[in-house]
């Protein structure tokens, strides 16, 4: 069974810096690209950007790049999802994702979610 | 970048009605790499359709998509009350984009 599962919630101070996990299991993980999404309170879904763990190529939305940088542990098949100084704006839940299609069929798995909140 | 606009931002329809979901991209979507995703309150969201009209594992043929180039709609036969949710379209490739979102609430 395919599973991504994603380190608990974190409370961090503005300039703070920070990394949540995607632990990944049930199938090979250089295989399927990582993606990781962002809901601000009470807002829609948007994509930050993602992860080919067969090499660690990266992609990132135009509004995020920069800002955030994700990495890949293929000894423990987790991906990483940094910050090196946190803004309150970056308060949300954080899901880490992924849409494998196979002989024309997709499947998606999406971890659970990680509440990262920001405050002074 | 693709830009996806949904409409309407919200639906209120009685049990057992029809929902019809918009979708416009901002450029043709050439590849037809577009989906449908449902999320209920405190979950993660689940893949409905992909491939602009092909259904998830699961998901029941209530739910139907279509559309081509730059327009896809979303339908929902028959609703039910676990249906009442918040929807997005997305394109999905080597980048994904979501719409902003219809929330489908009980009228």
């Amino acid at each position: 069974e395919v599973q991504l599962v994603q380190s608990g919630a974190e409370v961090k101070k503005p300039g703070e810096s920070l990394r949540i996990s995607c632990k990944s299991s049930g199938y090979r993980f250089s295989t399927r690209w990582i993606n990781w999404v962002r809901q601000m309170p009470g807002r829609g879904l948007e994509w930050m950007g993602r992860i080919d763990p067969s090499d660690s190529y990266t992609k990132f939305s135009p509004s995020l790049e920069g800002h955030v940088t994700i990495s890949a542990d293929s000894s423990t098949g987790t991906v990483y999802l940094q910050w090196s100084s946190l803004e309150a704006s970056d308060t949300a839940m954080y899901y880490c994702a992924s849409l494998y299609c196979t002989n024309g069929i997709c499947f998606d798995y999406w971890g659970q979610g990680t509440l990262v909140t920001v405050s002074s | 970048e693709i830009v996806l606009t949904q409409s309407p931002d919200t639906l209120s329809l009685s049990l057992g009605e029809r929902a019809t979901l918009s979708c416009r991209a901002s450029q043709s979507l050439s590849s037809n790499y577009l989906a449908w995703f449902q999320q209920k309150p405190g979950q993660a969201p689940r893949l409905l359709i992909y491939g602009v009209s092909t259904r998830a594992t699961g998901i029941p043929d209530r739910f139907s998509g279509s559309g081509s180039g730059a327009d896809f709609t979303l339908a929902i036969n028959r609703l039910e009350p676990g249906d009442f949710a918040v929807y997005y379209c997305q394109q999905y490739g080597s980048s994904w984009t979501f719409g902003q979102g219809t929330k489908v609430e009980i009228k």
